[in-house]
């Protein structure tokens, strides 16, 4: 496996569901990010992890919980999500928070 | 607040027909600009970063270049391969944003 690997691709979730999106960078990176991409909007920072410390949450819902257990997996838990959450979620890596970030091919949710 | 606006939203050519895309930002003090390019159904790839004013990048067919308030992503003699939604991005020297500011992309359709 080489880069950023997230999973699952797709997820169909109902509104009271609990889920979990998992993210994997193979690129020995010190940095990880949350970003949500829904259709005609610019990407949106959600969560930004440096040496496994969050050291950004950009106003993001409860309902959306990060997680990062060490500097080569990131996880974001999702609780009674709305419909409006539907979007693609993308994960990102970089060597130290001023190096490119570099981005897995995310997961595309679905919230009935 | 950080603010990137990109232009043309949408830009079709002919193969071998050059053309520019824009990049406009607003940021209190500029880390560094990222140009990354995003196919359907895939994350974005990262192609340039570029950190001051006067400093230019090329890769094959693309040239990115930066000036204090914008920066140009030249396209020479596209190919059909080239169609993609091209993405432009600051990241903020101000004080703990590690995050990228994105724009909404330019649409690029090469015709063959």
């Amino acid at each position: 496996e080489t880069g950023v690997t997230q999973t699952p691709r797709h997820l169909v979730m109902g509104m009271t569901n609990k889920k979990s999106l998992k993210c994997e960078q193979h690129l020995g990176h010190n940095a990880m990010y949350w970003y949500k991409q829904s259709a005609k909007k610019p990407l949106e920072l959600m969560f930004v992890y440096s040496l496994e410390e969050r050291v950004e949450n950009n106003s993001v819902p409860s309902r959306f919980s990060p997680e990062c257990p060490n500097s080569s997996h990131l996880f974001l838990h999702l609780h009674t999500l709305q419909p409006e959450d539907s979007a693609l979620y993308l994960c990102a890596s970089s060597q130290g928070t001023n190096g490119p970030q570099h981005f897995g091919d995310g997961t595309r949710l679905s919230i009935l | 607040e950080d603010q990137v606006t990109q232009s043309p939203e949408a830009l079709r050519l002919q193969e071998g027909e050059s053309s520019s895309l824009n990049c406009s930002y607003t940021v209190s003090g500029l880390r560094g600009l990222f140009w990354y390019r995003q196919d359907p159904g895939k994350g974005p790839e990262f192609l340039f970063t570029l950190y001051s004013a006067g400093e230019e990048k090329e890769k094959e067919r693309l040239k990115a270049t930066l000036t204090k308030k914008e920066s140009f992503l030249h396209i020479t003699a596209p190919k059909p391969e080239d169609s993609a939604t091209y993405l432009c991005a600051v990241q903020d020297a101000g004080g703990g944003a590690d995050g990228l500011t994105f724009g909404k992309g330019t649409h690029l359709i090469i015709q063959p």
